[in-house]
């Protein structure tokens, strides 16, 4: 069955530092794969995707994702962290046959920013 | 704001009541769909519709549980005999079809049944 596993409930980074999150899926096949953002009060946004060809993608506000299909892997990466960064980012991986927008999400990561 | 609006914000209601939760999509969106958020949980699948067609639901979808989309635009999704274990935010996406990838979200629904 697929999944998607977020192995850090909750990080803290200062501001300035880089970031990685990390993600783990199972999936059969080549998954589509995302990263969405949630700030309190507001919809869940995406921030970047992957479907095929170069492993690393660019996202918005600065963040880009790298899959890596020998380690199930698609962590999400920003160099340099700002306060407005702090939210709850979550990995999804596209379930099913083709891209029908039905993800199966992970727990969660929540990111707190030291200023 | 033409983004995706959910109403009511939050809802209070007592065990066995029924609710009923609306969402406005992007109007030029064909599909839509609803996902349950749980307090610590990503978001989880319930159904969508492609159009005014209902393609899928998930196991998640008891029977108590019914959505609408009747013209292909706005949807319902109605609770019946809610119980507390209902208790979540419900969120509502639409998107552009196939090969998108992208979902927009819209704020939730939150739903508390005392």
């Amino acid at each position: 069955a697929q999944s998607v596993t977020q192995p850090d409930i909750h990080i803290t980074v200062s501001e300035g530092a880089s970031l990685e999150l990390r993600c783990n899926y199972s999936y059969g096949a080549t998954p589509y794969l995302f990263w969405y953002v949630q700030s309190p009060g507001q919809g869940l946004q995406l921030l970047l995707k992957y479907f095929s060809g170069d492993t690393l993608v660019q996202g918005i506000k600065g963040f880009e994702a790298e899959f890596k299909r020998s380690q199930s892997s698609f962590n999400l990466r920003k160099p340099s962290v700002h306060w407005s960064d702090a939210a709850e980012y979550f990995c999804a991986v596209g379930a099913g046959s083709g891209n029908t927008g039905k993800l199966i999400f992970g727990q969660g990561t929540t990111l707190q920013v030291k200023p | 704001d033409t983004g995706v609006s959910q109403d009511p914000r939050h809802k209070i209601t007592k065990r066995g009541q029924n609710v009923t939760f609306r969402c406005d999509p992007i109007s030029e969106h064909n599909r839509l769909y609803w996902y349950r958020q749980t307090l610590g949980q990503g978001p989880e699948f319930l159904t969508y519709f492609q159009n005014e067609a209902q393609l899928e639901k998930s196991r998640l979808l008891s029977d108590r549980f019914s959505a609408e989309r009747p013209k292909g635009s706005f949807s319902t999704l109605e609770i019946q005999r809610t119980e507390q274990g209902d208790s979540a935010m419900y969120l509502c996406a639409s998107s552009l079809g196939l090969n998108t990838g992208e979902l927009f979200f819209g704020e939730g629904s939150r739903l508390t049944v005392l």
